[in-house]
């Protein structure tokens, strides 16, 4: 059965630090999500990314977050300068098509821990 | 914003009947979907409910919608071990371009 893949399982970064996060959605999927979860807490949406743009993103998503759809395969997070506030599980998602019959699928998770 | 909410735990024995319940708040909802999450894996869709629907039955699984107020539960028939997990209780809106809305997950807890 088709799955969403991430790498890494688990990053450890220093404070200010950029990383990225990699995602390879579902291959015939036209949509790709990022959520967080903080320990403890809520899974919260992150951004949502169709045809090659953001098609919608929540307060959280600030100048430190991009995304990119680098090769066609690929869908990855980039956290330009790490806060300890960023450790988080992060999950991407992606789903076919829009519509009824038609839903998020979610990759495993990052384990993101900001020293 | 939109809210959802879910209680944080539940236990039950092994072959009781478990209800796990969910109260949302956006009017507009669409779909209502329950994923389960087990340790160190991602969160898998269990089985989701169109708006218009009050009830759907997969297998196990029984999902209610009370739409007037605003209540979604999950029942698991016949609970096994295997089935001790975080269950998340979700919402999309199609106005809000079907991001998800996830409540805080019930751990769920089967005692042989």
């Amino acid at each position: 059965e088709p799955e969403v893949t991430q790498t890494p399982s688990h990053q450890v970064t220093q404070m200010g630090q950029e990383v990225i996060l990699r995602c390879v959605p579902i291959s015939n999927h036209l949509y790709f999500y990022w959520y967080r979860q903080i320990l403890g807490q809520k899974v919260e949406f992150l951004v949502s990314f169709y045809n090659n743009e953001i098609s919608e993103k929540s307060e959280i998503f600030d100048d430190q977050f991009s995304v990119e759809r680098p090769d066609g395969s690929n869908f990855t997070l980039k956290i330009r300068s790490t806060k300890l506030e960023d450790s988080a599980m992060y999950f991407c998602a992606s789903k076919e098509r829009t519509g009824e019959g038609s839903w998020q699928f979610f990759g495993p998770g990052t384990r993101l821990t900001v020293l | 914003g939109e809210d959802v909410e879910q209680s944080l735990f539940l236990s039950v024995r092994e072959g009781d009947s478990s209800v796990i319940n969910c109260t949302y708040t956006d009017s507009s909802s669409t779909y209502l979907y329950w994923y389960k999450q087990e340790p160190g894996a991602g969160l898998q869709l269990l089985t989701y409910i169109f708006s218009n629907m009050d009830m759907k039955q997969d297998q196990r699984l029984t999902v209610l919608l009370n739409k007037k107020d605003k209540h979604l539960s999950l029942r698991i028939a016949d609970t096994q071990t295997g089935d001790s997990a975080i269950y998340f209780c979700a919402e999309s809106d199609r106005n809000a371009g079907n991001m998800l809305t996830f409540g805080g997950g019930t751990r769920l807890m089967v005692k042989p």
